[in-house]
């Protein structure tokens, strides 16, 4: 069975204050680790694909990286806008589609 | 761009009553899934639908039941409603789910009363 822990549960920083926020996942197979964004009342806001250990994808201040057992979002100099639950999600290679199993997220506050 | 769209928003249902919600892909996806979201469970994998046919099912009972039809545009209903299934629910869209990325609606707010 897919499993995805996430760790901190909550986590408040500074601003400007960088860290970064942990996913270790079981599967049989990946072929695929989301990582989405969650504000209140929302739906998931997509953020980044990693596919495989060792890729590194950037947007703005987020960087997220791949290993074979886990994956970290790194969140540099944040801003009190990146106050948000950050989820991450994997899919299955043996499992054809869309399906995702997802972790119960980091809620992320950045106090100005 | 359109993104997924969701309806309605929000509801309030009574105990025994049944529901059905509506989800709008992204223009050109055939890959439809529904979540369930709640602050005990998370987010949990109800089912995927792609190109009409249901392709994967999560584990929830046979009360909850979703169809898809030719242009894409999917339903889920959910028959005598239970106080515990209020919750978000959302639905995701990809072109055909296997690696692509999936875009997620802003969600149908369900109370059960």
């Amino acid at each position: 069975e897919d499993q995805v822990t996430q760790s901190p549960e909550a986590l408040r920083l500074q601003e400007g204050e960088s860290s970064s926020l942990n996913c270790s996942y079981t599967v049989s197979g990946l072929r695929g680790l989301f990582w989405y964004r969650q504000d209140p009342g929302k739906g998931p806001e997509f953020l980044f694909t990693l596919y495989s250990a060792g890729e590194e994808k950037e947007k703005e201040r987020l960087k997220a990286t791949l290993t074979k057992k886990e994956s970290f979002l790194h969140i540099t100099a944040p801003k009190p806008e990146d106050s948000a639950t950050y989820l991450c999600a994997v899919q299955a290679q043996e499992t054809s589609g869309s399906r995702l199993t997802f972790g119960e997220g980091t809620q992320l506050t950045v106090n100005p | 761009k359109a993104g997924v769209t969701q309806t309605p928003r929000y509801l309030i249902k009574t105990r025994g009553q049944q529901v059905t919600l509506s989800c709008s892909p992204i223009s050109g996806h055939r890959s439809v899934s529904w979540y369930q979201q709640t602050p005990g469970q998370g987010l949990q994998f109800l089912f995927e639908y792609f190109s009409e046919t249901q392709r994967n099912k999560g584990n929830f009972p046979g009360r909850f039941s979703g169809r898809q039809f030719s242009n894409s545009r999917s339903e889920m209903n959910v028959s005598t409603l239970e106080l515990g299934d209020s919750a978000l629910y959302l639905c995701a869209s990809s072109f055909t789910g296997d690696g692509n990325t999936i875009y997620f609606g802003e969600g149908s707010w369900l109370t059960v009363v």
